[in-house]
Formats: structure tokens, C-alpha cells, sequence
């Protein structure tokens, strides 16, 4: 089945600074759709960018997806150490699951 | 704002034993789904459900696990006789429509098999 990997594992930033996170998959999506997770907690959904769109927007956040080369890739502009957290991306194909990359652990030092 | 709920919290189980995880969905959601993360790994898909029956399972959802919708509100997970390598959070999640739209998460139920 489809499914996100996120690249890098794991980011070290200071605040202040822009956090990139990138997902590639496989296969064909319907969308692609990127979450946080603090650590122990659950997930919260950040943005969902269907696969006819090639960018959006959502306050500091800024998601592109370039479905030539399966690619999706998280910005975050400005980054707070409230800002660290796993990031995943979770792909949507033609049935009702999302498939889950590993995530990428995001540590923003103040 | 609404927000899908799931009881218990944490829940501790000597291994054989049954247990139930509740979930209570977004009340106009349609589709609902639950997923496990081992500690450490990533999210799993284990199940979605829509009008009152399974409508896409993984390879990890076998015969000990069922989900029932026993009324209008809550959406149950239950793993017939534990094994140890069932230790992980669950979590339940909802949506409107179909995987096309957002999936909103619970909090999870962290499940130890002892």
C-alpha cells in the first residue's frame, strides 16, 4: 500500500529559523495531507493539499507538492520551540486509510 | 470546536485477556478508523468504517480485532486475547467524508500488555 516517508528523521533548528521537511511516496494520491505529533500525544492535523493543487498555505506553514516526482515538503517560517514535535505525512490513495511515513523528529532550541 | 474522544486514557492488560477501547467520533462524521503506533514507530492503519460495516482493513487487523458501532455515538476497538506485542497507543480518528477529507484525531488509549 501507498505510503508518505518523511526525510530528514529528525531536524535540530534553532528559533527563529525555517524548519523544511520533505515526503515522498510511491504512487498515485488523491491527496496528501501532513500532521504533528507531541510527543506521547495525539495527532493534529496541519493541512491537506489535494493532488490537483501545488501549494498552500496555512499561517506559518507553507506546503508544496510536485506529484512528477511524488514529493510533498512542510515549511515552517519563523519557527517557536512550541514548534517541536513530529511532523508526518499521510497519504490518501482510493480507499478509506491513510498510510503514515516514519515522521521527522523536529527539535527548535530558544 | 468538536473533538473525537477515546476512554480510557491508559489501560493495563495481563496478556489472553480482552480488552475494549472506546471512542466517541465527531458526532456528524460518517467515516471512522483506528490506528496503533508501537512506541517509537510509526502510525498504523488498522481499520476504516462506514455505514455499519468494515470498508478497508490492513494486514495487522486480524481475527482478534473487531470494531462495532454499538450506537449512535461511540466506535469500539476490541482485541479478543491480548499478546504482548499489542502494547502501543490507539487512536481513533473521524471524517466527514471519505479519505479525500480530513481525518481528526483522538488522544489515544495507551494499551500495556503485561
Amino acid at each position: 500500500s501507498q505510503q508518505g516517508e518523511e526525510d530528514p528523521q529528525a531536524l535540530s533548528i534553532q528559533e527563529g529559523e525555517n524548519a523544511t521537511m520533505n515526503c515522498s511516496y510511491k504512487t498515485s494520491i488523491n491527496n496528501l495531507q501532513w500532521y504533528r505529533q507531541n510527543s506521547g500525544r495525539g495527532l493534529v492535523h496541519l493541512i491537506l493539499i489535494r493532488s490537483n493543487e501545488r501549494e498552500k498555505h496555512s499561517g506559518r506553514l507553507r506546503v508544496t507538492l510536485d506529484t512528477s516526482k511524488k514529493s510533498s515538503s512542510l515549511l515552517i517560517t519563523a519557527s517557536r520551540a512550541a514548534d517541536t514535535a513530529s511532523y508526518f505525512c499521510a497519504t490518501g490513495v482510493n480507499n478509506n486509510d491513510m498510510r503514515f511515513g516514519a515522521g521527522t523528529r523536529l527539535t527548535v532550541k530558544p | 470546536e468538536p473533538e473525537v474522544t477515546q476512554t480510557p486514557s491508559h489501560q493495563v492488560t495481563q496478556m489472553g485477556q480482552e480488552v475494549i477501547l472506546r471512542c466517541v467520533p465527531i458526532s456528524n462524521h460518517l467515516y471512522f478508523y483506528w490506528y496503533r503506533q508501537i512506541l517509537g514507530q510509526k502510525v498504523e492503519f488498522l481499520v476504516s468504517f462506514y455505514n455499519n460495516e468494515i470498508s478497508e482493513k490492513s494486514e495487522i487487523f486480524d481475527d482478534q480485532f473487531s470494531v462495532e458501532r454499538p450506537d449512535g455515538s461511540n466506535f469500539t476497538l476490541k482485541i479478543r486475547s491480548t499478546k504482548l506485542e499489542d502494547s502501543a497507543m490507539y487512536f481513533c480518528a473521524s471524517s466527514f467524508g471519505a479519505q479525500t477529507e480530513t481525518q481528526y484525531f483522538g488522544p489515544g488509549t495507551r494499551l500495556l500488555v503485561l
